[in-house]
């Protein structure tokens, strides 16, 4: 079966970091995306690791490890634009795009 | 470049109506999926499409039809709207892997939300 596991909901202050946690069991796999979503907005694209190990972009940083069904999200110096639902998605290896999604968290961003 | 647009953003039904949502892509894509989303619960794939002509069922698709008669367009029909149906819609497209990063990145609409009564 499939499954991905993710808090529902974290809190975080002004220029804080956060890390978000993702844990993933999946018949396939190939690499895992983590999407942005505000709220009544569509879903966009933050990073794909596919290899183990962390990849950087600008305040976002994601990291993989494939043997232990394990990824998070790093957000550092938090806006209040960063409040958000993270949607962490398993990619089951097929070139179709078949992602198999978690159930997203929450972050809220305070002043 | 308007991406991903979905119609109609909003609709109220009736059970037992039938309607349908169209979704365009202004970007090439082979690849599009339609997804319904619902509180505590993930992104749910519906029906997806590999190319013109052709359709391919999800993990949710019960109720629902599809059909991509052009490239840019996947319409998602439902024949006989439930309550069960009701929740937000989103169309997503992508290229096939390999073609922008090896990622098989999905862009999506906006949404559409529907409430069946």
């Amino acid at each position: 079966g499939q499954n991905i596991d993710q808090p529902t909901e974290m809190t975080a202050t002004e220029g804080a970091i956060v890390q978000i946690n993702c844990t993933y069991q999946t018949s396939g796999f190939n690499g895992l995306f983590w999407y942005q979503q505000h709220a009544g907005e569509a879903p966009t694209f933050l990073s794909y690791n596919v290899l183990d190990g962390l990849e950087e972009k600008g305040r976002f940083s994601s990291f993989l490890s494939r043997s232990k069904g394990y990824s998070y999200l790093l957000l550092k110096e938090l806006q209040m634009k960063d409040s958000a639902s993270y949607l962490c998605a398993a990619d089951r290896g097929s070139t179709l795009g078949r992602l198999y999604f978690g159930r997203g968290t929450q972050l809220t961003v305070w002043p | 470049n308007a991406g991903v647009t979905q119609t109609p953003k909003f609709r109220v039904l009736k059970t037992g109506q039938s309607m349908t949502l169209l979704c365009a892509q202004d970007m090439n894509h082979e690849y599009m999926y339609w997804y319904r989303q619902d509180p505590g619960m993930g992104l749910r794939l519906i029906h997806y499409s590999v190319g013109e002509g052709t359709t391919a069922k999800g993990e949710v698709p019960d109720g629902y039809n599809v059909s991509r008669l052009k490239k840019q367009n996947f319409l998602l029909g439902l024949e006989s709207a439930a309550p069960s149906q009701t929740s937000v819609y989103f169309c997503a497209s992508s290229h096939p892997a390999g073609r922008t990063s090896g990622a098989n990145v999905l862009t999506f609409g906006a949404g559409s939300r529907l409430t069946v009564l």
